[in-house]
């Protein structure tokens, strides 16, 4: 069965610091895209950044960056110079091909993150 | 921009009422999903739809069902609802294949009393 785990339930950051929000996952597919979504506080949740499993190439989205490691099967966001604005449970995805061809979503648990003043 | 949008955000229901929740896509997506979201436990795929009139399961359907007779709606029924299903449910959709970045809708959050 994939699996995605966050084992950070909570994390703090002062503004203008970096911070690193860990997910690790399990899978045997060869064919996968791993995601960062955000979901502020009462608003839409919306995506952070996407990771195709076949690019070696970590993806950057402007102060966003992940570290993807394919044979640890690791999947970290790093944001950088953090803003108050950033203030959201992250939740970490997978997603691989289902029986109907369908792109299905694993998600882990959420790590909320709380940006300091 | 994609929009996806749940038509109530709050509902409050009594046990063993049926229950619907719609949901409406305005991009021509092919796939649309419902989600229930819970404390601790994240988002857990209800069930999933790639086209008019088919559907898939996900990873809890037991106690619910769906309904998608047109392209840009996909409705979640709770035939009897219960109080375990109190909780906050996501609607979302995408196109297919590798095109497969999800839009949430704001969610609806569903109390059985």
């Amino acid at each position: 069965a994939q699996t995605v785990t966050q084992s950070q339930p909570e994390m703090s950051v002062q503004e203008a610091e970096t911070v690193t929000l860990s997910c690790t996952y399990d899978t045997s597919e060869n064919n996968y895209y791993l995601f960062w979504y955000k979901q502020p506080p009462s608003r839409q949740m919306i995506l952070v950044i996407r990771q195709e499993a076949y690019k070696q190439q970590n993806a950057t989205e402007n102060r966003f960056s992940v570290n993807f490691q394919k044979a640890a099967k690791s999947f970290s966001l790093k944001i950088s110079d953090s803003q108050l604005g950033d203030t959201a449970m992250y939740f970490c995805a997978f997603a691989a091909p289902s029986t109907s061809g369908t792109y299905k979503y694993i998600f882990g648990t959420g790590t909320r993150l709380k940006v300091l003043a | 921009d994609v929009k996806v949008t749940q038509s109530s955000r709050y509902l409050v229901k009594r046990t063993g009422e049926k229950v619907f929740l719609e949901c409406v896509q305005d991009m021509d997506h092919e796939n649309m999903f419902w989600y229930r979201q819970d404390p601790g436990l994240g988002l857990r795929l209800i069930y999933f739809s790639y086209d008019v009139k088919m559907k898939e399961k996900g990873d809890i359907p037991e106690g619910y069902s769906v309904s998608r007779e047109k392209k840009e709606r996909f409705s979640l029924i709770l035939e009897s609802a219960s109080t375990n299903q109190t909780s906050m449910y996501l609607c979302a959709s995408s196109l297919p294949f590798s095109k497969n970045i999800q839009y949430f809708g704001a969610g609806t959050r569903l109390s059985v009393l």
